[in-house]
């Protein structure tokens, strides 16, 4: 059973369309991460959440929304989806107790906006 | 600025050994990553460094130096299914004050019979 999961695994979508990206986690890790994937670019900071209070702001924000609804949830949202916001999205997690606080990857969604 | 530098493709025989060089520019440093990815499947994790030196992992190792902002990946025996791309990313954080763990866009290895 997989540790991360991400839903829907691919959409595609028009322009100005508001979609919700879900991700759920089963490790019992704290920290929660949003990033996208473009070909040639390396892995993005979208946003990320060290618990369920706390909400901090990526390195690539403008247009995107998140909501931490329990330890386990971390959903992304694109309130008017533009097409440069086609890409791979990814959700990952991290326990700070482990010495390294490595980041453990979702399958991903393919996100496609026409 | 912040970079990340390392070849975009590689291409290797199998059973042989390979070696994925990442060189890095970073604010701060507070470790090194490598990571493993499948065409269209997410990162997993290979290796963690954040003391100079080499770590071994069965079949793969990866090196740091700090002072030369350099690491790299060694893959010994390879197999078939080691053909993915291989992502280097080394964290800043917390010196730059926000978390960031900053990604390089990864080297395609191919392996061939």
């Amino acid at each position: 059973d997989a540790d991360v999961t991400q839903t829907p695994r691919n959409r595609i979508t028009k322009t100005g369309k508001r979609i919700m990206l879900e991700c759920s986690q089963t490790k019992g890790h704290d920290r929660m991460y949003w990033y996208r994937q473009d070909p040639g670019l390396g892995l993005r900071l979208i946003y990320y959440s060290f618990d369920v209070k706390d909400i901090n702001k990526g390195e690539i924000s403008d247009g995107y929304s998140v909501s931490r609804q329990a330890q386990a949830k971390f959903s992304l949202s694109l309130e008017s989806a533009i097409p440069n916001q086609t890409a791979l999205y990814f959700c990952a997690t991290s326990d700070p107790r482990q010495f390294t606080d490595t980041q453990y990857f979702g399958p991903g969604t393919r996100l496609t906006v026409l | 600025g912040q970079n990340i530098d390392q070849p975009t493709e590689m291409t290797a025989t199998e059973g042989a050994i390979v070696q994925i060089n990442c060189t890095y520019q970073t604010s701060g440093f507070n470790g090194l990553f490598w990571y493993q990815q499948h065409a269209g499947e997410a990162p997993t994790f290979l290796s963690y460094n954040v003391l100079d030196g080499l770590e071994e992992k069965g079949r793969f190792s990866s090196f740091l130096s700090r002072s030369k902002g350099y690491s790299y990946l060694l893959l010994k025996e390879l197999q078939m299914k080691d053909s993915a791309s291989y992502l280097c990313a080394v964290r800043d954080w917390p010196y730059t004050g926000g978390f960031k763990t900053i990604f390089g866009a990864g080297t395609r290895l191919f392996v061939k019979a």
